[in-house]
């Protein structure tokens, strides 16, 4: 199946401080990737569409300016936390699909992290 | 608009149990369901799906049966194990390309 590989898995970075994290779609051109964010036990929730080319999609709530979505080719799309806080603090996932709405969605291996 | 519903955790049980985790769905047109299973530290990976009605999607022993009168898409595995301890999230995907999840549903296995 199709391998989407996010980059790092962890990482720790002090108040204030910018993060970026890579998620990349090995097997197949992605032209939308999606990215989420993960409280400790609870589910998924939709931070934002990214769209390859174009302005990313976000879902209500989610400030545009702190979370910083490029997607300049098929197959690399960039979230970056920009000034982070402690309450940034949280596993952070991409996925893309291939399209139909009956096929999986594949999911990056998550990203921890940890804002001191 | 749409939403998944699953059964609170978290699911403690003993090795070789029988495993029920129920989920419930509302949606406007005739969605895709999946499971998905997430081990600790990991990201979400694909446990079964079903693309339409009384489909039965399986793997690795367990099993979901897409009930349209029902809305339901309940994962059942017969007897489980230790390694599948996880959280296990059932989803659906629409007309569009996003997923929407439960809340996740905890299985602790004792040996």
């Amino acid at each position: 199946g199709a391998v989407v590989s996010q980059h790092p898995s962890r990482v720790i970075c002090k108040s204030g401080t910018s993060v970026k994290i890579e998620c990349r779609s090995l097997d197949f051109q992605a032209t939308t990737m999606f990215w989420y964010r993960q409280f400790p036990k609870q589910s998924l929730m939709l931070m934002a569409t990214s769209n390859e080319g174009s302005k990313a999609t976000y879902e209500q709530g989610v400030e545009k300016d702190k979370f910083l979505i490029n997607h300049a080719s098929l197959t690399l799309s960039t979230l970056t936390v920009t000034s982070a806080h402690p309450e940034d603090s949280s596993f952070y996932i991409c996925s893309t699909k291939q399209g139909r709405r009956d096929t999986e969605a594949f999911f990056g291996q998550g990203t921890r992290l940890t804002v001191v | 608009g749409n939403s998944v519903t699953q059964m609170e955790g978290p699911v403690t049980l003993s090795e070789e149990a029988f495993l029920t985790i129920n989920c419930t769905y509302t949606a406007t047109g005739y969605p895709s369901l999946f499971w998905y299973v997430q081990y600790p530290g990991e990201g979400l990976q694909l446990l079964l799906k079903a693309t339409k009605a009384d489909d039965k999607g399986s793997n690795k022993g367990f099993e979901a049966t897409y009930r349209k009168e029902t809305t339901s898409f309940h994962l059942e595995k017969g007897s489980v194990q230790v390694s599948d301890s996880a959280v296990y999230f059932c989803a659906l995907s629409d007309q569009g390309q996003n997923f929407v999840f439960g809340p996740g549903t905890r299985l602790s296995v004792l040996p």
